[in-house]
């Protein structure tokens, strides 16, 4: 059975940093980009990040570019979002999110984790 | 960015009812659309994808169809557990976007 599970989310300052994680099982890990998009009440779902099967390759949106750095590792099943400079816009759930082997690595997401909160404020 | 318009921002409808939502992209995105579910404290599922296609294990009663800037997903027969929000998400330009979402709700 597939499995995402999100940790490292919390309350944080604004302009602190968080460390997001996830860690992926039932399937093989290493075949798949992966993706993290956030959840807000107002804005709905935001991708975020999406990073190739290999690491080498990673993409971002706007919002976050040059704040947010994604990465995995392979051996460990692992999915990283680190987080810098946060402020009130990044207050959100953030979902790890599985694309398929086929396909680019932000078009379809097939598996999702259950997200975690992460909240900025003072 | 590829804008998607999604309507109505939310509906109530009874047990049975056909439900339809639309999703209306700034631009042509040919077929490149998916419907996702997403329940408060659960993990989004996937239902529609490339459109019209339904994800495996998906019941038959949630359909997606439509081409170019104007689609359409339907819940034929709603049942209590389809009470979620869903999403339309186009692909089909970097960066993925998502619509704003539909609150389904059961009277």
């Amino acid at each position: 059975e597939v499995q995402l599970v999100e940790s490292g989310g919390g309350l944080v300052k604004p302009g602190g940093s968080l460390r997001l994680s996830c860690a992926a099982s039932g399937f093989n890990f290493r075949s798949h980009s992966m993706n993290w998009v956030r959840q807000t009440p107002t804005k709905g779902l935001e991708w975020v990040s999406s990073i190739s099967s290999s690491g080498t390759s990673t993409y971002y949106a706007d919002s976050v570019k040059g704040r947010f750095t994604v990465s995995r590792d392979n051996a460990e099943s692992s999915l990283f979002l680190q987080m810098t400079s946060l402020s009130a816009e990044d207050t959100a759930v953030y979902f790890c999110a599985r694309a398929p082997v086929v396909g680019y690595s932000y078009a379809k997401f097939d598996f999702w984790g259950q997200g975690i909160l992460v909240a900025v404020s003072s | 960015d590829i804008q998607m318009t999604q309507s109505p921002p939310s509906l109530s409808a009874s047990i049975g009812d056909r439900v339809t939502i639309t999703c209306q992209a700034s631009q042509d995105i040919n077929y490149s659309v998916n419907w996702y579910q997403v329940k408060p404290g659960k993990a989004p599922k996937v239902l529609i994808y490339d459109g019209s296609n339904l994800e495996p294990g998906v019941p038959s009663r949630f359909t997606g169809s439509g081409f170019g800037t104007d689609f359409t997903f339907t819940i034929s027969d709603l049942q209590s557990e389809d009470v979620a929000t869903y999403y339309c998400q186009q692909y089909d330009n970097f960066p993925p976007t998502f619509g704003p979402g539909t609150k389904v709700d059961v009277k």
